[in-house]
């Protein structure tokens, strides 16, 4: 059973479209993340939730919008898709917030921009 | 403020041989630290945290990494590699009672039959 599942695993669209990635954890974690991964395999942070509240919202373009139905989903969604949105974008989530509680990651959604 | 920077990119070791992925933080704070692994094609997990606790860290499969604040490093070592240990590894670092990772650049590692 898949403890962060993210949908859909890969995404070939055009430019200018708007799609979204849909996050799902099952392990009553209160806390979750995006993160974009680009083509180096560098990780950045773009988001975090916690019980439903933004708690960390990076420089990122406003075209970017999380939205977090329940505590137990956070979904991405990309307005007027650019190239350079082409990366790997990886949903975690986390008991708490601290060093303590380690962060489980989801498979990643490939995002690749026509 | 915090950083990680690991100092290879890529390491290629045989199958059976010791394996040394190296990495070095800088932070303001008492830092937490975390080796994580990432396969083709999936997400990462966590191999091994050091939370101010003993300085020598055993993670999952046999890896272990050593906190060293004189040197500000944290080495990931394993004594004998598998080959299902080629992999990404990143180390990462948080500030004390931060939630917010910084990762390295990842160390790609191959292992040869």
């Amino acid at each position: 059973d898949t403890a962060v599942s993210q949908t859909p695993k890969y995404l070939v669209t055009q430019m200018g479209n708007d799609k979204s990635i849909k996050c799902e954890q099952n392990l009553g974690h209160d806390t979750m993340y995006w993160y974009k991964q680009d083509s180096k395999k560098f990780l950045k942070i773009m988001f975090s939730y916690n019980n439903k509240e933004l708690i960390i919202n990076e420089t990122v373009p406003n075209r970017f919008s999380p939205k977090s139905p329940d505590k137990a989903h956070l979904n991405l969604h990309i307005n007027s898709l650019e190239l350079g949105d082409s990366a790997v974008y990886f949903c975690a989530s986390s008991q708490g917030q601290g060093p303590e509680s380690p962060q489980h990651f989801g498979d990643g959604t490939r995002l690749s921009i026509l | 403020a915090q950083s990680v920077t690991q100092l290879d990119s890529h390491v290629s070791v045989s199958e059976g041989t010791p394996v040394l992925l190296r990495c070095n933080y800088s932070s303001s704070y008492s830092p937490s630290l975390f080796w994580y692994v990432q396969h083709p094609n999936k997400g990462l997990q966590l191999l091994l945290k050091y939370t101010s606790a003993a300085t020598l860290v055993k993670g999952i499969n046999g890896f272990e990494a050593e906190f060293k604040k004189s040197e500000t490093s944290f080495h990931l070592t394993k004594p004998s590699a598998h080959m299902s240990d080629a992999a990404e590894y990143f180390c990462v670092v948080t500030g004390a009672g931060s939630y917010q990772l910084t990762f390295g650049k990842g160390t790609k590692l191959s292992v040869i039959p």
